[in-house]
């Protein structure tokens, strides 16, 4: 069975440009979360969506950061201008939505440095 | 509100010697723990976890970990390290209560020794 798929999985960009990064949840997933990593704050979510619907934003750092969900099977987060400290590793996960406790799956990340 | 600690930053080992990771938890309501592997330039897999069943959990790879509710201790080990454990491995709470959102350590980086 196919996982999380993201794209691309790698990104380089200079300052001030605008980044998309993309995710295709587990099919008949229903919540889907982003997260950033990296070496100074470690794994951080962002955001996450049920149903399509976010849930939970306050892990947003700024207005520079966005993302929707317009259908079960895809997800962008795009930033916006983009800066160096948005550097990190983002990943995205997904679970069947079915209540709390359930594991995430993650994809293998997209890894993105601004320059 | 959850939290989890995980008591050592890094773990070396040697090949084929056991393997123990650390883990403490916090957490309001009866928790759902997890443990994750990352390698290198990966996202992180699904070890095991523990949901109010058996205590002693058994997971991928000859990995297990038993839910200690007195000592609030969920703790991961291998009877024998094998070159291919080498990786970040985090511990994970989940309240079981209001949202799905996950709590997760700051990680044990398991070198394996030849």
């Amino acid at each position: 069975d196919a996982g999380v798929i993201q794209s691309p999985r790698h990104e380089v960009t200079e300052m001030g440009q605008e980044v998309t990064l993309r995710c295709k949840p587990i099919s008949g997933h229903n919540s889907l979360f982003w997260y950033r990593q990296t070496m100074m704050r470690g794994l951080e979510l962002l955001i996450y969506f049920n149903n399509n619907v976010p849930i939970d934003d306050s892990g947003m750092p700024e207005d520079r950061f966005s993302a929707k969900m317009p259908n079960a099977s895809f997800s962008t987060l795009k930033i916006q201008p983009s800066e160096p400290r948005d550097s990190a590793v983002y990943f995205c996960a997904s679970t069947p939505g079915q209540g709390v406790g359930q594991p995430q799956h993650f994809g293998d990340g997209t890894r993105l440095s601004i320059l | 509100a959850q939290s989890v600690t995980q008591l050592d930053s890094h773990v070396s080992v040697s090949e084929g010697t056991p393997v123990l990771l650390r883990c403490n938890y916090s957490s309001s309501y009866s928790p759902s723990l997890f443990w994750y592997v990352q390698h290198p330039n990966k996202g992180l897999q699904l070890l095991l976890k523990y949901t109010s069943a058996a205590t002693l959990v058994k997971g991928i790879n000859g990995f297990e970990a038993e839910f200690k509710k007195s000592e609030t201790s969920f703790h991961l080990t291998k009877p024998s390290a094998h070159m291919s454990d080498a990786a970040e491995y985090f511990c994970v709470v989940s309240a079981n209560f209001g949202n799905e959102k996950l709590t997760f350590g700051t990680g044990t980086r398991l070198t394996i020794i030849p």
